[in-house]
Order: C-alpha cells, then sequence, then structure tokens
C-alpha cells in the first residue's frame, strides 16, 4: 500500500505568486478532501472532490480552488499568494465520498509564503 | 457555531498511570465523532471513531451528548502512545469535512 502521495514536499514561494499542490489517492479511493494545517493548530478542511466533483468547501476564499482527474488525483491551486497561506497541507482519500468513510492522510506539503 | 475543544496542550504522564484527553464539541445536530493520532515522524492516522464502539491499542471513548464529549481514555498508558492526538468532529452527513480540535500532545516517559 503506497499510500497517499503529495508533491512537493516542501515549497518556497513569494507573496502574489500561485502554487500548484499535487495528491495521488491510495488505489482504489475516489474520494480526495484537503486540509489546510497551520502551526499550532488543527487541519481545517478547504475541498472534498468525490468522483470529480465538488462535494465540500470551506471557509476559504476564492484564492483557492481544486480539482480532481479521471485517474482520481487531485490539484489544490492557490492564487494571490499571503503570508498566512503558510501552512501545511494535507491531501486525503477515503474510498467513498460520505460517511462512513475513513480518512486517509498523505504526508503533506509544507508551504512558505516569503 | 461548530467547534471542537482540546483544553490541554501537552498532557505528560509515567509509563503505567491513566491517561484521559479531553474532548469537547460544539453542535446541535447528531455528530460523528473521531480520534486522529500523529506518531512522530508519521502521517496523521485514524485511531478511532464513537460509531465503531472499539478498543483500539487499548484506548477508548465514549460519545456524550449530555455533556457534548468524547473523551478517549486509557487505563494504562506506554511510552509508545507518546504522539499528537486530535478529536474531530463530522456534522451530519457532510462527506469528508472534519472540524479538529487543536491537538494534545501526550507525553509518557518512565
Amino acid at each position: 500500500d503506497a499510500g497517499v502521495t503529495q508533491s512537493p514536499t516542501h515549497l518556497i514561494k513569494t507573496r502574489g505568486q500561485h502554487v500548484t499542490l499535487r495528491c495521488s489517492p491510495i488505489s482504489g479511493h475516489k474520494s480526495v478532501s484537503w486540509y489546510q494545517q497551520v502551526l499550532g493548530q488543527g487541519p481545517q478542511f478547504i475541498f472534498q472532490y468525490y468522483e470529480k466533483e465538488e462535494r465540500g468547501r470551506g471557509n476559504f476564499p476564492d484564492r483557492f480552488s481544486a480539482r480532481q482527474f479521471p485517474n482520481y488525483s487531485s490539484e489544490l491551486n492557490v492564487n494571490a499568494l499571503l503570508l498566512g497561506d503558510s501552512a501545511l497541507y494535507l491531501c486525503a482519500s477515503s474510498p467513498a465520498g460520505a460517511y462512513n468513510s475513513p480518512l486517509h492522510f498523505g504526508n503533506g506539503t509544507r508551504l512558505t509564503v516569503t | 457555531a461548530q467547534r471542537v475543544t482540546q483544553p490541554e496542550k501537552l498532557l505528560s504522564v509515567f509509563k503505567g498511570a491513566p491517561v484521559e484527553l479531553k474532548c469537547n464539541y460544539s453542535y446541535s445536530g447528531s455528530p460523528e465523532l473521531f480520534w486522529y493520532v500523529q506518531y512522530s515522524r508519521q502521517r496523521l492516522q485514524l485511531l478511532l471513531r464513537h460509531i465503531s464502539r472499539e478498543s483500539i491499542k487499548g484506548f477508548t471513548a465514549d460519545l456524550n451528548k449530555g455533556e457534548t464529549s468524547f473523551h478517549l481514555k486509557k487505563p494504562f498508558a506506554q511510552e509508545e502512545d507518546s504522539a499528537m492526538y486530535y478529536c474531530a468532529l463530522r456534522l451530519g452527513q457532510a462527506g469528508t469535512a472534519l472540524i479538529f480540535g487543536k491537538g494534545t500532545t501526550l507525553s509518557v516517559s518512565s
């Protein structure tokens, strides 16, 4: 079991730039969720995608967007980066889209905005 | 507003001592509660969830709707239990959107 894989592991960007983070779910998992974890806080929900459709969105500005591809991998895009976007971005996959589907997390992408 | 509160940032106990990690939630509907754990240099992983009513690695947690709590307990702590523990709340049938607490670091020393 390769687990959920995320790339890159670390990233440094400048304010105003945009960034794309990538996630490959566990084989057979059709749902991908994105979370932001700021230092000292628990993960905060950003998006859920299931079968390539957005199924949920957290309280994040429109600068954040995501998509899911036919192979169920996913990208998270953040435009016009702010210093406050510096965080660990976690991707999680699950077999189905909702109830009784435990989340399997990746190791995350550490984004630093300077 | 929906919220998960873990009042202790750090809990330090000796090996063999009982452990209770506190979690309180704020939600008027039908909640689903989880405990996630992150061991050093490992990814966040599910420890247990209230609907399963199971004991994992000696840990149990009971949902108390009257007190809106979901405390994690273990009668005898082991050094390998040292980790960061997060309580999380799923709202009704809100898919995979979880609300996490800030986490409690459990440190077990010999």
